[in-house]
């Protein structure tokens, strides 16, 4: 069974500061990953989609790499500000079971004005 | 557009009581599924639907039931609620297969 794992659990940092969140699975048969940002009392809000014949996919000051080889992915955030305050999950779709997704249980971010 | 749309947001049970929490989309998308996000851990497949009709177990399907009778409803059936349901229930949708997932705001459910 495919594993996800987000480490840190939470992380603090001062505004403008460049920042990477990271995402790592078990299982590198995947269909393709997806980061989502979730805000308190709120659903999930897709960010970012990479398909894993795709390296990378950028959108504004974001930017997501997929490595399927060594089983990780990074989301890398540029000059943050107090609006990216959220918990960011990565989830990866099963290349075998579709439409099945495996989620990690987030990163709560926290940028510091 | 109202996009996925569940109701209710918070829900207080006894333990044995049923109920439906309900999800529409008005998207058109084929694709739906609920999840349940408990602390510390990612969200979990319940169970999901490829179309009208068609329905499949996820991860975690015991004590709950679902049917699909139209593409935009996909309402979740807990039979017999358990204080292990406790949880924040998130129904979504997509397009198609593995692609962008949209979710619903989520159901606080408490059961006692």
């Amino acid at each position: 069974k495919q594993e996800v794992t987000q480490i840190p659990a939470a992380l603090s940092v001062p505004e403008g500061e460049n920042l990477v969140l990271n995402c790592s699975f078990t299982d590198s048969a995947i269909y393709n990953l997806q980061w989502f940002r979730q805000d308190p009392g709120k659903g999930l809000t897709s960010l970012l989609l990479i398909q894993s014949s795709q390296r990378e996919q950028t959108s504004g000051r974001l930017n997501a790499s997929l490595d399927k080889s060594s089983g990780r992915s990074t989301l890398y955030i540029a000059a943050s500000q107090p609006g990216d305050s959220a918990t960011y999950l990565c989830a990866v779709g099963a290349l075998y079971n579709f439409n099945k997704f495996y989620f990690g249980s987030g990163t709560k971010l926290n940028v510091k004005p | 557009n109202a996009g996925v749309t569940q109701t209710p947001k918070f829900q207080v049970l006894k333990t044995g009581q049923s109920m439906t929490l309900q999800c529409a989309q008005d998207m058109n998308h084929e694709y739906m599924s609920w999840y349940r996000q408990d602390p510390g851990m990612g969200l979990r497949l319940i169970h999901y639907s490829v179309g009208a009709g068609i329905t499949d177990q996820g991860e975690v399907p015991n004590g709950y039931n679902v049917s699909r009778s139209t593409t935009e409803d996909f309402p979740l059936r807990l039979l017999s609620a358990a204080p292990s349901q406790t949880s924040v229930y998130f129904c979504a949708s997509s397009y198609g297969i593995n692609e962008k997932l949209f979710f619903g705001s989520g159901t606080q459910l408490s059961v006692l």
